[in-house]
C-alpha cells in the first residue's frame, strides 16, 4: 500500500497568514504517460463531510477560493492556503487515488493562533 | 444539485450484517466509479472498496475482504455495500462518494454519512 504522511499533524495560524500543509507518499504517485500527478486535498469541518479542494496534485476545485493552492510533484507535496480566513479551520487530508487502495494521509488540523 | 444520500446504519451486535445504501441525484449515476470511505470516531479516511461504472469492476480495502460486498443498479441510482461478520473495528461514519468524471480521478462528492455502531 502506499503510505501518506503528512506534516504537521497540528497547525496554528493568525489570521491573514500563510499555512502550508505538507505530504509525502511512500511511492511516486506521478503516472508518467499521463504527466499527472494523482493527489488530491480535502477540507473537512467538524460534523461535515470531505470536500475536495484540490486534484491532479495543483487543480483547483470549481468554487474553491484561490488563496487555496496545491504544488509538488512524485512523492512529495504541499497545500498553501496564502491567507488564512476563520473559515479555514478545518482538517486537511491529503490522497493519493494513484492505486488502491487509495490511501489518505492522517490529517492536518489547522487552527487559529 | 449533485448529491448522494446514504441510508442503513445503526446499531448492530459483532458478527451481525447491516446493508448501506446510497442514492445519487442531480447527475448521470452511470457515468462514475463510487466508493465507500469511512471514518471511525475522532479517526481520519480510510477508503473501503469501489465500483466501476457498470459495476464488472470492484475491489476492496484489505480490512473488509471478504466480508463486504459492493454493488450498485444504475437503474435505481443506487448504491450498496453490504456489510456482513461486522466488528467492533467496523464502527465508523460511512460516507458514499463519486469519482470525477474520467480517468480514476478525485472524489468530488460526499453524501452525509450514516453512522454504524458495532457493539455488543
Amino acid at each position: 500500500d502506499i503510505v501518506m504522511t503528512q506534516s504537521p499533524d497540528s497547525l496554528a495560524v493568525s489570521l491573514g497568514e500563510r499555512a502550508t500543509i505538507n505530504c509525502k507518499s511512500s511511492q511516486s504517485v506521478l503516472y508518467s504517460s499521463k504527466n499527472k500527478d494523482y493527489l488530491a486535498w480535502y477540507q473537512q469541518k467538524p460534523g461535515q463531510p470531505p470536500k475536495l479542494l484540490i486534484y491532479w496534485a495543483s487543480t483547483r476545485e470549481s468554487g474553491v477560493p484561490d488563496r487555496f493552492s496545491g504544488s509538488g510533484s512524485g512523492t512529495d507535496f504541499t497545500l498553501t492556503i496564502s491567507s488564512l480566513q476563520a473559515e479555514d479551520v478545518a482538517v486537511y487530508y491529503c490522497q493519493q487515488y494513484y492505486r488502491t487502495p487509495y490511501t489518505f494521509g492522517q490529517g492536518t488540523k489547522l487552527e487559529i493562533k | 444539485e449533485m448529491q448522494l444520500v446514504e441510508s442503513g446504519g445503526g446499531l448492530i451486535q459483532p458478527g451481525g450484517s447491516l446493508r448501506l445504501s446510497c442514492v445519487a441525484s442531480g447527475f448521470r449515476f452511470s457515468d462514475n466509479w463510487i466508493h465507500w470511505v469511512r471514518q471511525a470516531p475522532g479517526e481520519g479516511l480510510v477508503w473501503v472498496s469501489h465500483i466501476s461504472r457498470d459495476g464488472s469492476i470492484t475491489d476492496y480495502a484489505d480490512s473488509v475482504k471478504g466480508r463486504f460486498t459492493i454493488s450498485r443498479d444504475n437503474a435505481k441510482n443506487t448504491l450498496y455495500l453490504q456489510m456482513n461478520s461486522l466488528r467492533v473495528e467496523d464502527t465508523a461514519v460511512y460516507y458514499c462518494t463519486r469519482d470525477q468524471p474520467g480517468d480514476p480521478n478525485a472524489f468530488d462528492i460526499w453524501g452525509q454519512g450514516t453512522m454504524v455502531t458495532v457493539s455488543s
